[in-house]
C-alpha cells in the first residue's frame, strides 16, 4: 500500500495545550497537505506545503516537511475543544492524493 | 474556495439494489474527478480516477464491474453501486480540480447504508 501514516492514532490533551501530529509518506511528492475531519462529515482543508518548503504557518497551525526523511507534522498551538476531530495527511504525487491513517484528536475542555 | 456537492448526502438501500450518487462541480470545470471510499474511523481510500470523457481509472482491488463511473461532463461525475451489499455501506467522498496543477477540492460526502 501506498498509503501513509499517521501518529499518534490517537492524541487526547487539554484546551490550551500544542497537538503535534506526524505523517510518513513513500513516494516522491509535489505537495503535502493536511486535513481536518469532523465525525462523519465531510473534509476541511487546513494547510498546503509544497516540496521546496520547508515549514509554513497559518493561525495556530504549523506544519513543517522534511522530505528527505519524507516526513512531515502538523503543530496545532493552543488547542480548544472545536479543534476535537480526525486530521489526515495527504500527499499530492502529482496524479492524485494518498491519505495517510490519520489521528484522532480529542481536546477535553 | 470552489464548491463541490454530492446528492444524495445520505442514503438507505436495500441489498441488491443499486445506487447512483452524483458529484458536481459547481463553479469550476472539473478536467478530473476523484471518487473515494471511507469505513468508519478509518481514512479515505481512493477508489478510482476519472477524467472527463475518458474511462475511470481504478485503483487496485477495486471492482469495476461493481463501482460504476461515468464523467460525462465536465461539471459532473456519477458513481453507481450496483447490486449493494451490507459491506458496501460506507461514507464515499467525491473530489475534484480543474488540472493537474491545481487543487482538489472535497464534497461532503455520501453515507451509504445497505439493509
Amino acid at each position: 500500500s501506498q498509503q501513509g501514516e499517521e501518529d499518534p492514532q490517537a492524541l487526547s490533551i487539554q484546551e490550551g495545550e500544542n497537538a503535534t501530529m506526524n505523517c510518513s509518506y513513500k513516494t516522491s511528492i509535489n505537495n503535502l497537505q493536511w486535513y481536518r475531519q469532523n465525525s462523519g462529515r465531510g473534509l476541511v482543508h487546513l494547510i498546503l506545503i509544497r516540496s521546496n518548503e520547508r515549514e509554513k504557518h497559518s493561525g495556530r497551525l504549523r506544519v513543517t516537511l522534511d522530505t528527505s526523511k519524507k516526513s512531515s507534522s502538523l503543530l496545532i498551538t493552543a488547542s480548544r475543544a472545536a479543534d476535537t476531530a480526525s486530521y489526515f495527511c495527504a500527499t499530492d504525487g502529482f496524479q492524485k492524493l494518498v491519505f495517510g491513517t490519520g489521528t484522532r484528536l480529542l481536546v477535553s475542555p | 474556495g470552489a464548491v463541490v456537492s454530492q446528492h444524495p448526502s445520505w442514503v438507505i438501500c436495500k441489498s441488491g439494489t443499486s445506487v447512483k450518487i452524483e458529484c458536481r462541480s459547481l463553479d469550476f470545470q472539473a478536467t478530473t474527478m476523484f471518487w473515494y471510499r471511507q469505513f468508519p474511523k478509518q481514512s479515505l481510500m481512493l477508489m478510482a480516477t476519472s477524467n472527463e470523457g475518458s474511462k475511470a481509472t481504478y485503483e487496485q482491488g477495486v471492482e469495476k464491474d461493481k463501482f460504476l463511473i461515468n464523467h460525462a461532463s465536465l461539471t459532473l461525475s456519477t458513481l453507481t453501486v450496483t447490486s449493494a451489499h451490507p459491506e458496501d455501506s460506507s461514507f464515499y467522498i467525491c473530489s475534484a480540480r480543474a488540472g493537474v496543477i491545481y487543487e482538489q477540492f472535497f464534497g461532503p460526502g455520501t453515507r451509504l447504508t445497505v439493509l
